[in-house]
């Protein structure tokens, strides 16, 4: 299975970008990279997904390197909203089902 | 506000009893799923219902019994629990399943086992 590494945590000022980092170098081809949040008390939230190409949504943008061994999400203005747990997974592709593999997750905290 | 619905909230619980977790969805998804968390862990995911039929069941105990009564519906019926399995109970739905669609996520069932 393809795993994922991230910080344990991270911190970000108010109104700056949060760049998170993954590693996921044992991932294949056909693997798509996947990024959620918790908030606290909450369900995790989908933010954004991606295979080879960079990519942007209203929520962040999702930057992958041109090996794939590495990811970065970024949230260009951090509110205090944003702090949560953030999970990098690949969707691995287990024969003729997939799975979501997550990685243990970065705590975010934006500080005022 | 999530469009998944889950009750109870919070649930107690002991070893010797029957209660039944509930989840719903009005989103036309036709893929639910009911996710394990413990604290300070990622979600494990326990059981895949993909147009009803139960397509994954990744190795769970028994005395957890999944049901899903139509496509907007998904239980968790449990029973004979130990206090090990107390943690958050996530159910969570998509468009469709092989994860080709995003997972929608509800907010979750806190069980305590006592």
């Amino acid at each position: 299975d393809a795993k994922t590494t991230q910080p344990t945590s991270m911190d970000c000022a108010e109104g700056r970008a949060a760049n998170l980092p993954c590693n996921h170098s044992t991932i294949s081809g056909n693997e798509y990279v996947y990024w959620y949040r918790q908030i606290h008390s909450q369900g995790p939230q989908y933010i954004i997904h991606g295979l080879k190409n960079n990519e942007t949504n209203e929520m962040a943008s999702l930057i992958i390197t041109e090996d794939r061994k590495s990811s970065t999400l970024i949230l260009p203005h951090a509110t205090l909203r944003d702090t949560a747990v953030y999970y990098c997974i690949v969707r691995y592709n287990a024969g003729n089902n997939r799975k979501l593999i997550w990685g243990l997750g970065t705590s975010l905290a934006v500080n005022p | 506000d999530t469009e998944v619905t889950q009750t109870p909230k919070h649930l107690v619980m002991g070893m010797t009893n029957k209660k039944s977790l509930k989840c719903e969805q009005h989103m036309g998804h036709r893929a639910m799923y009911w996710y394990k968390q413990k604290a300070k862990k990622p979600p494990e995911l326990m059981f895949v219902y993909s147009y009803e039929k139960l397509s994954i069941n990744e190795s769970v105990p028994s005395r957890f019994s999944p049901e899903c009564p139509n496509s907007s519906l998904l239980n968790l019926h449990l029973h004979a629990l130990q206090p090990e399995d107390s943690a958050l109970y996530l159910c969570a739905s998509s468009r469709q399943g092989g994860y080709n669609s995003p997972l929608h996520f509800g907010n979750g069932t806190r069980l305590t086992v006592t």
